[in-house]
C-alpha cells in the first residue's frame, strides 16, 4: 500500500549504458515529478507531468527523457549514462489542492562506474 | 527566481533542548510551504504543510510558522530527542503544481 513507489531502489551500471527508473503513485494525484539529489544532498527539480502532459523541464541533458503512460506513472529513462549522473533520484506526486502537499518515493540510488 | 535558504546548516544539541530551524525564501508570493525530514540514506517524510493563507501548523512536538511578508518560516522542535536526529528540509511551491523548491537543509544531531 505504498503511496509513491520507485523501482529499483539501487542501480549500479557502467558508463554508456541506458537505464530506466519506474515510479507509480496510488494516491490519485494529478501531478508527478522527478527530483535529483546530488552528492551534497541538494534536491533539484528535473521534470514534472500533469495528467500525462509535460509541465516543467529544467535544464537537464536531453539524455534524460521522462515518460508518463498514464496519470499514475512517471518513468525516467537515461541514455548514455555518465559518471556525473550518479545521484539519488526521487519521484514525487502532488494533488490539485494546496492542503495536502507533496508525497515522495523512497528514492533510487544510481551509481555509474 | 525563487531561492530558499536554511540556517543553520548543522546543529548539535543535547537531548531535551527546544530548538528552532530557520527557512527564508526570496519571493513571498508562495502557494504553500512544506517541511520534510530526511534520515541518512532514506526518502523524505513530510512533517508539516503550511498553506499561504495560514500562519502556523502543529504536529506533536513540532510547530511550523509562516510569515509570508518577510519570506520566513521557522520549525520549532520541543524537548528534542535523539530520534529527532536527521536532516530537515524546507521547500516552497510558488504556484500549484509548479514543483517544490528546496533549501539545502539543516542537519540536526541530538545527543543523549
Amino acid at each position: 500500500d505504498t503511496a509513491v513507489s520507485q523501482t529499483p531502489k539501487y542501480l549500479v551500471t557502467q558508463m554508456g549504458n541506458d537505464k530506466s527508473i519506474k515510479c507509480e503513485q496510488n494516491l490519485g494525484h494529478d501531478t508527478m515529478y522527478w527530483y535529483k539529489q546530488d552528492s551534497k544532498k541538494f534536491l533539484k527539480i528535473m521534470f514534472s507531468y500533469n495528467n500525462k502532459e509535460l509541465i516543467i523541464n529544467e535544464t537537464v541533458p536531453n539524455r534524460f527523457s521522462p515518460k508518463s503512460p498514464d496519470k499514475a506513472h512517471l518513468n525516467l529513462h537515461i541514455n548514455s549514462l555518465e559518471l556525473g549522473d550518479s545521484a539519488v533520484y526521487f519521484c514525487a506526486s502532488s494533488p490539485r489542492g494546496a492542503e495536502y502537499g507533496y508525497t515522495f518515493g523512497s528514492g533510487t540510488r544510481l551509481t555509474v562506474v | 527566481k525563487q531561492e530558499v535558504t536554511q540556517i543553520p546548516a548543522a546543529l548539535s544539541v543535547p537531548e531535551g533542548e527546544n530548538l528552532v530551524l530557520n527557512c527564508s525564501f526570496t519571493d513571498s508570493a508562495i502557494y504553500n510551504l512544506q517541511w520534510f525530514r530526511q534520515d541518512p540514506g532514506k526518502g523524505l517524510t513530510s512533517l508539516l504543510l503550511i498553506q499561504s493563507s495560514q500562519r502556523e501548523q502543529t504536529s506533536g512536538r513540532l510547530n511550523a510558522s509562516l510569515d509570508k511578508s518577510s519570506g520566513r518560516s521557522t520549525l520549532y522542535i520541543a524537548a528534542s530527542q535523539p530520534g529527532d536526529s536527521a536532516t530537515y528540509l524546507c521547500a516552497v511551491e510558488n504556484q500549484a503544481g509548479t514543483a517544490l523548491i528546496f533549501g539545502k537543509g539543516t542537519t540536526l544531531s541530538v545527543s543523549s
